[in-house]
C-alpha cells in the first residue's frame, strides 16, 4: 500500500477564485489520478498524471479548468479553476500500483459559496 | 462498454446480523473487480480484490466476495456485521483506458447498522 496525504482537508471558497489542492505519497509512484466526487455520488475520474508527461484528462474535464502539476514520483497537485457552486465536492487522488489497484487519500472537501 | 452497478442504494442490518452487498459486472474480457469503503469524512480503503484464480477472496475487516462469471457479479459478504462497518462501499471494476490503468466506480451502497 502506500500512505497519501492531501492538502488541504477541506476549504470554503468564494466563487471565481481558485484552489491548488496538494496530494503527497511516501514513496514513488508512476501513476497518480485525481478523482471527484460529488455530494452523495461515486468518484468519477478528473484525469490520470504521470510524472514526465502531459496529464490525461477524462470526458467532460479539461486543463483550462482543471490544471494538474506532476513534478516528481511522490507529488502532485490539482487546481479548480475559476470555481462556481457546482464545484463543491469532494476531491481525491489516488496511486496507482500493479494490476489496477489504487490507494486513495483522505479527500479535500470543497466547498464554494 | 464497461460498467459496474450497484443494485441497493441503501441497505440497514442489525448488528450481529450478516451482510451481502450486491455488485454487477458488464465486460467483455476478464474483470479486474475490486470493493472499497468510505467511512464518514474519510477516503476509501480497499477491502479486497480479484484478479484471477480462486473465485472466493478474502480481505479485510472480516469481509470476503465472491466472483461468479455466469453472473457477472462480484458480491461482497461479512457473516457478522459490526456497528463500526456502517460506511459507504463501493465496487469497482479495473479496465485498460489508452495508456493508463483505470477504474470505474459504481455508484455506491450506504450501509446502516442498527444495535
Amino acid at each position: 500500500s502506500a500512505v497519501i496525504s492531501q492538502k488541504p482537508s477541506r476549504d470554503i471558497c468564494q466563487r471565481g477564485t481558485s484552489l491548488t489542492i496538494q496530494c503527497q505519497v511516501d514513496s514513488q509512484v508512476t501513476m497518480m489520478f485525481w478523482y471527484r466526487q460529488q455530494p452523495g455520488q461515486s468518484l468519477t475520474l478528473i484525469a490520470t498524471a504521470n510524472q514526465g508527461s502531459e496529464a490525461t484528462y477524462e470526458s467532460g474535464f479539461v486543463i483550462d479548468k482543471f490544471p494538474i502539476s506532476r513534478p516528481n514520483l511522490t507529488f502532485s497537485t490539482l487546481t479548480v479553476s475559476n470555481m462556481s457552486p457546482e464545484d463543491s465536492s469532494i476531491y481525491l487522488c489516488s496511486v496507482g500500483r500493479t494490476l489496477y489497484e489504487q490507494y486513495f487519500g483522505p479527500g479535500t472537501r470543497l466547498t464554494v459559496t | 462498454a464497461q460498467s459496474v452497478t450497484q443494485p441497493d442504494i441503501h441497505i440497514t442490518v442489525s448488528e450481529g446480523a450478516s451482510l451481502e452487498l450486491r455488485c454487477n459486472y458488464s465486460y467483455g474480457a476478464t474483470p479486474y473487480l475490486f470493493w472499497y469503503v468510505q467511512s464518514p469524512g474519510q477516503g476509501l480503503q480497499l477491502l479486497l480484490k480479484y484478479f484471477s484464480g480462486d473465485t472466493l477472496v478474502q480481505g479485510i475487516k472480516g469481509f470476503e466476495a465472491e466472483f461468479k462469471r455466469s453472473q457477472s457479479s462480484f458480491n461482497l459478504r461479512k457473516p457478522s456485521v459490526h456497528w463500526s462497518d456502517a460506511a459507504e462501499y463501493f465496487c469497482a471494476f479495473g479496465y485498460s483506458g489508452g495508456s493508463n490503468y483505470k477504474l470505474t466506480f459504481g455508484k455506491g451502497t450506504l450501509l446502516t447498522v442498527n444495535p
